[in-house]
């Protein structure tokens, strides 16, 4: 069965740090990878995907993601953060042959002016 | 506007209670799922179906029922409300992507419900 892990569950920063969030999957075939973020009171919102080609994937407000196969990740990068962008963060991954979207429990990020 | 459109937006019931979380889509998309949003865990799959008059167990699947009648409309059925069952919930639908590699989704603004 497939499953996401997402490691870290809390992360603070100061504004203009540098953003990783680990994402790591557990599944044999070919899969689509996803991210996506929660603002405080609002629904989910797709900040970028996975389907093929490139491995490093450029999302919207400047964040990007690397699939690396061999170690079944899809991190999720951003070199400087800004206040805005304390949310919480899911990672999720879909394979080609079933319906099915399989979330990581979130990391909520929260960013310190 | 297109996209997944969950009625009501909040909702507060007393155990025991029944009632009835309303989603539709007008994309045509065959594939439509429920999941519920909990503090820690994430978000898990609760039902879904993969067309008209077809659906299927998720992850937690206890307490709810569904009913899939026509493409457009997916509704979840809380039977007797639990205060386990207070989450976010949250509709999807998707379809399926060129050459067969997956699905690509979209997500309804979610209900949030609180049973006491």
């Amino acid at each position: 069965a497939q499953s996401v892990s997402q490691h870290n569950h809390h992360v603070i920063l100061s504004e203009a740090a540098s953003l990783e969030l680990g994402c790591n999957y557990s599944y044999g075939g070919t899969v689509n990878l996803f991210w996506y973020v929660q603002y405080p009171g609002q629904h989910l919102q797709l900040l970028l995907k996975y389907f093929s080609g490139d491995p490093l994937v450029k999302g919207i407000k400047g964040f990007e993601a690397e699939f690396i196969k061999s170690k079944f990740s899809f991190n999720l990068r951003k070199p400087s953060v800004q206040w805005s962008d304390t949310a919480e963060y899911f990672c999720a991954v879909n394979s080609y042959n079933t319906d099915k979207l399989i979330f990581g429990t979130g990391t909520r990020l929260q960013v310190f002016p | 506007n297109a996209g997944v459109t969950q009625t009501p937006k909040f909702q507060v019931l007393k155990t025991g209670q029944s009632m009835t979380l309303q989603c539709a889509q007008d994309m045509n998309h065959e594939y439509m799922s429920w999941y519920r949003q909990d503090p820690g865990m994430g978000l898990r799959l609760i039902h879904y179906s993969v067309g008209a008059g077809i659906t299927d167990q998720g992850e937690v699947p206890n307490g709810y029922n569904v009913s899939r009648s026509t493409t457009e409309d997916f509704p979840l059925r809380l039977l007797s409300a639990a205060p386990s069952q207070t989450s976010v919930y949250f509709c999807a639908s998707s379809y399926p992507m060129a050459g067969g590699r997956g699905y690509g989704y979209t997500f309804g603004s979610g209900t949030r419900l609180t049973v006491v």
